[in-house]
């Protein structure tokens, strides 16, 4: 059963860079019919996709966060990581990893979470 | 930007059925998939390319997507369905975007 999850720093300082890595076991991420994608929830509100990475390495970001958002996979660790650089309180969320089909879009499995704060 | 919305809130009676829509200019184009999110929990897929259900997901929840409008439909609503939904659009163009979410009340 495929699973993922996330590990990473759970402060960050403002002005610095958050790094987050998913690891994905279970199966491969060397997949065609599948991107791998990161989506973060601030405290209390709703979900926001980040951005998202085929294995081949083909990236799409959202536009609100694209200027300071990279994603990289690493097959033969099976896995994505992402950075977010120049953070402030409003990066402050949970971050979840999760696999997205590339048919239709769905995030069919997600990560745990991992709780950043930014102070 | 894209946008996409959802209302705040939806309350229904247990064994009633529940309809949370989803708007967005030219949804119907794109597909409609659909999240249940309980407190501090990960997201759980219900809803895929507009009327699909994962495995495992109850016959009860069920979808549709045309015009400006996606709607998820609960029916015979239980008191373990009390949640928050969010609903997300993606086409090759907008790629992902979530609407607001909302939070089913069950009572």
């Amino acid at each position: 059963q495929l699973q993922l999850q996330e590990s990473g720093p759970g402060l960050v300082k403002p002005s610095e860079t958050l790094s987050l890595t998913c690891t994905v076991s279970g199966g491969s991420i060397s997949s065609t019919s599948y991107y791998w994608g990161w989506i973060r929830q601030p405290p209390g509100k709703g979900l926001e996709w980040i951005g998202s990475i085929s294995y081949g390495g083909s990236t799409y970001y959202s536009p609100s966060l694209k200027s300071r958002v990279t994603i990289s996979v690493d097959t033969s660790k099976n896995q994505f990581s992402l950075k977010v650089t120049s953070v402030t309180a409003a990066d402050t969320a949970v971050y979840y990893c999760a696999r997205q089909s590339s048919s239709g879009g769905a995030f069919d499995i997600w990560g745990q979470g991992t709780m950043v704060t930014v102070s | 930007s894209y946008e996409l919305t959802q209302p705040p809130s939806v309350s229904v009676s247990p064994g009633q059925t529940a309809s949370i829509t989803c708007s967005g200019d030219k949804l119907g184009n794109k597909y409609a998939c659909w999240y249940q999110q309980k407190p501090g929990q990960s997201p759980v897929l219900v809803i895929y390319q507009d009327t699909k259900r994962p495995s495992g997901i109850p016959e009860r929840f069920s979808g549709s997507n045309s015009g400006n409008t996606a709607t998820l439909t609960i029916s015979g609503t239980q008191a373990m369905d009390e949640a928050d939904y969010y609903c997300q659009a993606w086409d090759s163009s907008t790629h992902v975007v979530f609407g607001g979410g909302t939070k089913l009340t069950v009572l």
